[in-house]
């Protein structure tokens, strides 16, 4: 069966130090992976979608990046992070037909 | 591009009520239709979905139609419970993307 993995569950990080946040999917190949934020009290907004290596496609310009290093591995990063940074940060994988599937999300605060 | 505007909220209704969360849509093509639900604290699960006109999505006693013609998907249940009080998120893809609504938190009172 297809898993999905993301951690750190929460982190808190000063404003200007680096992100990296990792999102792992198991029992699929060439699946398509998402990273959604979601902000205090907003709604669910695409940053990066990728469909397949080294593809990245990115939909609201900022100070984050994404990397799919491999088949089933999606990073989140930045080199410094914002207060606007804040939220939680949902990834996701979907494949086909098969629908989508997100993982249970990090909660990110920036101090 | 693609967009879904959906119910602002927050929505609260007595235990046994009536519900419905509109949600109407923008897109090229046909697109598949969703709706997913937050509980606190957790993350997006999968409620119900319709991949094309006329189709009825149906899960957890909540359903949804694909109307074409209104270009919407509201979600209703005949008999919320208290278990229901979750964030509702109404989204639509296309061949690479999930675009979702702007979600709306319902609590339902005992």
């Amino acid at each position: 069966s297809q898993t999905i993995h993301q951690w750190p569950a929460t982190l808190v990080q000063p404003v200007g130090s680096p992100l990296s946040l990792e999102c792992t999917v198991e029992g699929t190949s060439n699946p398509n992976l998402y990273w959604y934020r979601q902000a205090a009290g907003r709604g669910l907004q695409l940053l990066f979608y990728s469909v397949g290596i080294g593809q990245i496609s990115s939909e609201v310009p900022q100070n984050l990046s994404a990397s799919r290093p491999q088949d089933w591995q999606f990073i989140l990063s930045s080199k410094k992070l914002l207060l606007s940074d804040s939220g939680f940060y949902l990834c996701a994988w979907s494949f086909s037909d098969y629908g989508y599937t997100f993982g249970s999300g990090t909660r990110l605060t920036v101090v | 591009g693609n967009s879904v505007t959906q119910m602002e909220g927050p929505v609260t209704l007595s235990e046994e009520a009536f519900l419905t969360i509109n949600c109407t849509y923008t897109a090229t093509g046909y697109p598949s239709l969703f709706w997913y639900v937050q509980y606190p604290g957790e993350g997006l699960q999968l409620l119900l979905k319709a991949t094309k006109a006329d189709d009825k999505g149906s899960n957890k006693g909540f359903e949804a139609t694909y109307r074409k013609e209104t270009t919407s998907f509201h979600l209703e249940k005949g008999s919320v419970q208290v278990s229901d009080s979750a964030v509702y998120f109404c989204a639509l893809s296309d061949t690479e993307k999930l675009t979702f609504g702007t979600g709306t938190r319902l609590t339902i009172i005992p």
